[in-house]
This record gives structure tokens, C-alpha cells and sequence, in this order.
């Protein structure tokens, strides 16, 4: 079993619609979660950071911790063409690297 | 302008060449990693340093080689011992040495190495 799966899609939703995005993992030392928006041929970019269980909304984002199920979530409201990405969630111990899902890409069409 | 500058962004290697990508820094960041990426593979790490002169293998070391003689600085050698090296390359770093409190990674633009 990976450390980290992530559903690679392809996910296309129209404009406006709500934004599903999840990872699950199987280490359960993990403590801090990332979302990273990357476009085409660009490196990531940090888009929501979260530390153990719980929700942080940032915008049009929201990102959710579920610990005990160790299921991570990004949700996206709102969704815009400019949304239209590969979104990778990532997550650590704390003292080690960060560890990648494989990146689910995302089309939002107008 | 702070951030991470990686050169070249597209860079062409004959076989049984080896070939260095650069990668610079100018945020005072303390750890710095490089990343590979191939379509539907995602992100994976090839080595990262948390201090000068000192670094470690991540999952996918073989062929490559590292240097950290500068806190700045942090160029990848792609030898001919990699079988594959036709991909992304990511360079990112961190404020402090580990990935707690706060800290976490961010990215340069990326090299595209094309072996032909």
C-alpha cells in the first residue's frame, strides 16, 4: 500500500460548481497536511497548509483533516476556469520530507 | 526578487552524458530538496540537504549526485548510471530544517531534461 493515494482524474466540472478533492493515507505519524496547485509546466505552488485534525478555509478554499480516518480534503467553491490545475496534497511527520500524493488534475470548464 | 531559480528550463543530453542542473536560493532557507516528476507518478524525491555540506538520499537516489557547499545553492548531476533520466525536475526549500511549526516547501519553476 502507498503512503499516499490520490485519485489522478481527470475530474472536469463546469464553472461554479463545488470541488472535491481527497487524499488518503496509511501513516498514521503524519501531523502536518499540504494542497500544492500546480499548472502546466510550472512548479507547485502552496495553496492551504493544515496541522493535525480539522478545517481551514482560506477563499474559495477549504481544506479538512479527518485524523482518525487519515482521509485529507480540498474543496473548492465556486470553481473558476483559472481553477483548471494538477492539485497535489503532500504531508509529513514533521521531521522528515513531505511525501506526495500522485496530483489529481482538474478542468473547469466555462 | 526572492525565490528559487532553476537553469536550464529545457536542457537536451546524449546518452552516457552526465549533465548538472542548477538550482539558487536567495530566501535563507536552511534545507533544500530536488524532486522528479513523470506523468502519473508524482512527486518524488531524489535528495534533500537540511544544513551545508550534508545531505541524504530520498527514494529514488540512484544515478544522481548532490553538493551543498553553499547555503544557496544546490546542483543535481544526472549521471549515465540513471537509466531513465528523461523528466521534470523540481528544486524547492524550506525555512528551517524540518517540516513542522509552519515550515513547508516551496518550489522553483523546474528543468525538463530530454535525453535523446
Amino acid at each position: 500500500q502507498k503512503e499516499v493515494e490520490q485519485d489522478p482524474g481527470p475530474l472536469s466540472v463546469p464553472e461554479g460548481a463545488i470541488v472535491s478533492l481527497n487524499c488518503t493515507y496509511s501513516n498514521s505519524a503524519f501531523q502536518y497536511f499540504m494542497w500544492y496547485r500546480q499548472y502546466s509546466r510550472k512548479g507547485p505552488e502552496l495553496l492551504m497548509y493544515t496541522y493535525s485534525s480539522g478545517n481551514k478555509e482560506d477563499g474559495r478554499f477549504t481544506a479538512q483533516v479527518d485524523k482518525s480516518s487519515k482521509y485529507i480534503s480540498l474543496f473548492i467553491r465556486d470553481s473558476q476556469p483559472s481553477d483548471s490545475a494538477t492539485y497535489l496534497c503532500a504531508m509529513t511527520r514533521g521531521n522528515t520530507p513531505l511525501v506526495f500524493g500522485k496530483g489529481t488534475r482538474l478542468s473547469v470548464i466555462a | 526578487d526572492g525565490g528559487i531559480t532553476q537553469s536550464p528550463k529545457y536542457l537536451f543530453r546524449k546518452e552516457g552524458q552526465n549533465v548538472t542542473l542548477s538550482c539558487e536560493q536567495n530566501l535563507n532557507h536552511d534545507a533544500m530538496y530536488w524532486y522528479r516528476q513523470d506523468p502519473g507518478q508524482g512527486l518524488r524525491l531524489i535528495y534533500y540537504s537540511q544544513i551545508v555540506n550534508d545531505f541524504q538520499k530520498g527514494d529514488i537516489a540512484e544515478g544522481y549526485s548532490v553538493s551543498r557547499e553553499k547555503k544557496e545553492s544546490f546542483p543535481l548531476t544526472v549521471t549515465s548510471a540513471q537509466k531513465n533520466p528523461t523528466a521534470f525536475y523540481l528544486c524547492a526549500s524550506s525555512p528551517g530544517r524540518t517540516l513542522n511549526s509552519g515550515n513547508t516547501i516551496y518550489f522553483g519553476e523546474g528543468s525538463w531534461l530530454t535525453v535523446v
